[in-house]
Formats: structure tokens, sequence, C-alpha cells
């Protein structure tokens, strides 16, 4: 069983479409998490959720708006999609908020804005 | 606002030989992480550096963390082609009135050439 598990894989869509990205956690793990990666690889953080409740949410257009219904879930959905939201997009889930806690990644999300 | 550096970004080495990526970042912390990433594929977890002097061995890869030099390396002994792919420190941050969060450095490409 896939413990962080994300749909689609692979997403391409015109933009100005809105669209969702799916995230389920098999794990019992508190918080969750959306990273982004661009294309030249690098990893950033947008939103972290504990507990359904959001405690991070960082520099991220208001298009992208999380949902977390319960705490194995945290959806992401984007409003008006542009060429530069092009990029894979992580979910991920760790035990809890604090030191020494691994973080566990999905398999990714590719979207690709055309 | 923390940085996170890694060098080099880019290395190429033959199988057998020795090597050490470097992880510098800007600000206290003594959390810090190391992931590896193949093309295409999640992050996978290697190391949880949680303390000054913190040294944690697994098979050919050896990774310690110094916070008073803001520096953690990732050591290769003798590569093999299997340790081909990128790999990520990213250390963890409490900014000022914020959340506690994973910032990540670019990623080290790895080759191990036969």
């Amino acid at each position: 069983d896939t413990a962080v598990s994300q749909t689609p894989k692979y997403l391409v869509t015109q933009m100005g479409n809105d669209k969702s990205i799916k995230c389920e956690q098999n794990l019992g793990h508190d918080t969750m998490y959306w990273y982004k990666q661009d294309s030249k690889k690098f990893l950033k953080i947008m939103f972290s959720y504990n507990n359904k409740e959001l405690i991070i949410n960082e520099t991220v257009p208001n298009r992208f708006s999380p949902k977390s219904p319960d705490k194995a879930h945290l959806n992401l959905h984007i409003n008006s999609l542009e060429l530069g939201d092009s990029a894979v997009y992580f979910c991920a889930s760790s035990r809890f908020v604090g030191p020494g806690n691994t973080i566990y990644f999905g398999e990714g999300s590719w979207l690709t804005v055309v | 606002e923390l940085k996170v550096e890694q060098n080099p970004l880019f290395l190429s080495m033959q199988e057998g030989k020795n090597y050490t990526i470097y992880c510098n970042y800007s600000t206290t912390s003594d959390r810090l992480y190391w992931y590896r990433q193949d093309p295409g594929k999640s992050l996978e977890s290697l190391f949880v550096l949680l303390s000054n002097g913190a040294v944690k061995q697994e098979g050919r890869l050896m990774a310690s963390l110094d916070t008073k030099a803001r520096l953690s390396t990732l050591h290769i002994t003798a590569a093999v082609h299997d340790l081909s792919a990128t790999y990520f420190c990213a250390v963890d941050y409490s900014p000022q009135g914020g959340s506690e969060k994973l910032v990540f450095g670019k990623g080290t490409k790895l080759t191990v050439n036969p």
C-alpha cells in the first residue's frame, strides 16, 4: 500500500482552467504538506496542515487553495491556471510538527499548463 | 530568511571513488535532513540529523552535521552506479513568529560512471 498517494500523477491542461490534485495518507499522521518542485528541481513548501488546521501558508497566489476534509486528506485546488504553474506538486505527511520528524513524500503530480 | 546552499550542484564521478557533497545554511538550526530523488520519482528520506556532531551511516553514504559551522556533509564511499540520483539537504527552520518548516537546498545531481 502506498503511504502517501496523490492523483492524478500527470495532468495537462489549458491556461485559465481550474484543476484539483488529491492527496491521501494512510500513515495515521497528523500533519500534511504541499510542496512545489519547479523546472530547475527547486523544492519549496506551499502549505502545511496539522489536524486539518492550516499552519503554514507561504507566499502562494490565492489561486491556490488547499482543503483538508480530514487529517488523512489534503487536496489542492488551483484556479485560473497559468503557464508558470507548470511544476511537480508533491504531497507529504509527517507524524507531527516538530524536530526529528521524517516527512514522507508522495509520488508527485506532474502538472503541465499549455 | 534561511538560505540553504548545496555544492556541487552537479557531480560526475567514477565508480569506486569517494566524494563529499556539502550543505551550508545561513541561520541557526540543529535539525537537518538528507533526501534522495531518482528521475521522475518522489523523495526518499536518507538521514535525519538532530544535533551537533551527529553522524549517520547507511551503506556507502555517511552524513554528518556541524551546527556551529552550519554545515552538513554527505560522504560517498566507493561509489556505485546505483547511487546516481539527485540528493537534497533540507534544514528545519522556525522563523520568528512563524511555524516550523523545511527549507531545501537546490539539490546535487550525482552521476556515477562505470
